[in-house]
């Protein structure tokens, strides 16, 4: 069980908005930045978002992050079936000083 | 372009040893920590291990501390994770992650990723 913790799944149509959350504590998520990788069918994660809400070059502005407290969340809007992939949230914590990813999530777009 | 090409992996009988190794290039090696994270289906991405740019800070997942070690060979860009002590709950899939900064620590993305190399632990 992973000290991030993130729905199992989450689905939408095509053109829906959907969120995935992220919660943690304040060793992890309530004391630093948040990121978030998406994972492709049969390939390696790649970053999505980092510091909260940043989008690395090439990433379409339909996905955006925030954060409050000890949780985060990501959303993507006007859902695409090439968006159907895994999505994991990541932090550093503070007590364990190691790096965190929660459990994942798959979205599936229906 | 950034590659890392891990290798090494392989079925591996409970209470045994591997080592695995990945190949760097399309980046200035010793400019950037680097990481291993495991995948495994049931349990999804898990932070393994990660090593300073110059080998000097190292840190280890609590479930691998003891067991695993990490170094790099700056010189071959390299990186290597030496396994021992294997049990069942080490069978992944094991990544290689370039750091985007000098520290395994801190403010940090795993900007790229190495494809994996499979590792089961199996009697």
């Amino acid at each position: 069980q992973s000290v991030l913790t993130q729905p199992p799944s989450a689905s939408g149509a095509p053109g829906q908005r959907v969120t995935i959350s992220c919660s943690g504590s304040n060793s992890n998520i309530g004391g630093n930045y948040i990121y978030w990788y998406q994972q492709l069918p049969g390939t390696a994660p790649k970053v999505l978002l980092f510091r909260n809400d940043q989008r690395p070059s090439g990433v379409p502005d339909r996905f955006s992050g925030s954060k409050s407290g000890t949780s985060a969340s990501l959303a993507i809007s006007g859902l695409r079936s090439e968006d159907e992939a895994e999505y994991y949230c990541a932090a550093w914590d503070d007590s364990l000083t190691a790096w965190l990813f929660g459990g994942g999530t798959k979205l599936t777009v229906l | 372009e950034v590659q890392l090409v891990e290798s090494g992996g392989g079925l591996v009988q409970p209470g045994g040893s591997l080592r695995l190794s990945c190949a760097a290039s399309g980046f200035t090696f010793d400019d950037y920590g680097i990481h291993w994270v495991r995948q495994t289906p049931g349990k999804g991405l898990e932070w393994v291990s990660g090593i300073s740019w110059n080998g000097g800070d190292i840190g280890y997942a609590d479930s691998v501390k003891g067991r695993f070690t990490i170094s790099r060979d700056n010189a071959k860009n390299s990186l290597s994770l030496q396994m021992s002590g294997l049990t069942t709950e080490d069978t992944a899939l094991y990544y290689c992650a370039k750091g985007s900064v000098a520290l395994w620590f801190g403010e940090l993305v795993f900007d790229s990723w190495g494809q994996g190399t499979l590792v089961t632990v199996s009697s």
